[in-house]
């Protein structure tokens, strides 16, 4: 398996515009999760889905933000209006179980920086 | 959730045993206990996980002792490329899902 991957890899955007990210979890892994790194406030949990549905958002900062799992196998995180606190690294992670947090497998990040 | 505390950084030598302790005083009956590794410019990685006692793969040792109040993950003869942050995670056994992240112990290893 290619294991988790995320697209793109860098985006660089001017404050205002929306930024899609993008995400293909483990074949077979029916979690998803979204987490966001920075220097001031490490990793964070943003949300996170099961079989396709939103189980719990509590970490999404504001309404620019969101998240859609239209399938098992693609999941966005989309920021509309994006700001520049908003640059990061954007890690997706997937797992087959939640049990014991054993066996999330990160992909390698977005790292976004918004101008 | 219980609550991490971490040496924010260590420094070490090659070829040395490493030691990391973490502290999760209101650690769940039901909790394991996993530890994640951090590369820069790479996502966490999976490297050991255990519920009490002692538990060693290919990568990494795992000491809990029986009060579970604290862990210690050992590095045996670490190298440069051990160079990352490890994160300690207590929980997991009814969490729904949550993989909270503390803020990590950043190793250091020098030749």
């Amino acid at each position: 398996d290619a294991g988790v991957i995320q697209s793109p890899r860098h985006e660089v955007t001017e404050m205002g515009q929306e930024v899609t990210l993008r995400c293909k979890p483990i074949s077979g892994h029916d979690y998803l999760f979204w987490y966001r790194q920075t220097m001031m406030r490490g990793l964070e949990l943003l949300i996170y889905f099961n079989n396709n549905v939103p189980i719990d958002d509590s970490g999404m900062p504001e309404d620019r933000f969101s998240a859609k799992m239209p399938n098992a196998s693609f999941s966005t995180l989309k920021i509309q209006p994006s700001e520049p606190r908003d640059s990061a690294v954007y890690f997706c992670a997937s797992s087959f179980t939640v049990l014991a947090n054993y066996g999330y497998t990160f992909g390698s990040g977005t790292r976004l920086t918004v101008v | 959730l219980a609550k991490t505390t971490q040496p924010i950084s260590m420094d070490s030598y090659e070829g040395q045993e490493v030691n990391i302790t973490c502290s999760h005083n209101n650690i769940a009956t039901n909790d394991y206990i996993t530890w994640y590794q951090q590369f820069p410019s790479q996502g966490p990685r999976f490297i050991i996980q255990g519920y009490k006692t002692k538990v060693t793969n290919e990568v990494a040792s795992l000491f809990i002792p029986a009060d579970r109040k604290s862990s210690t993950l050992s590095l045996p003869r670490v190298s440069l490329s051990d160079t990352a942050v490890y994160y300690c995670l207590p929980g997991g056994g009814n969490q729904g899902g949550k993989l909270i992240f503390g803020q990590g112990t950043e190793l250091s290893v020098k030749p």
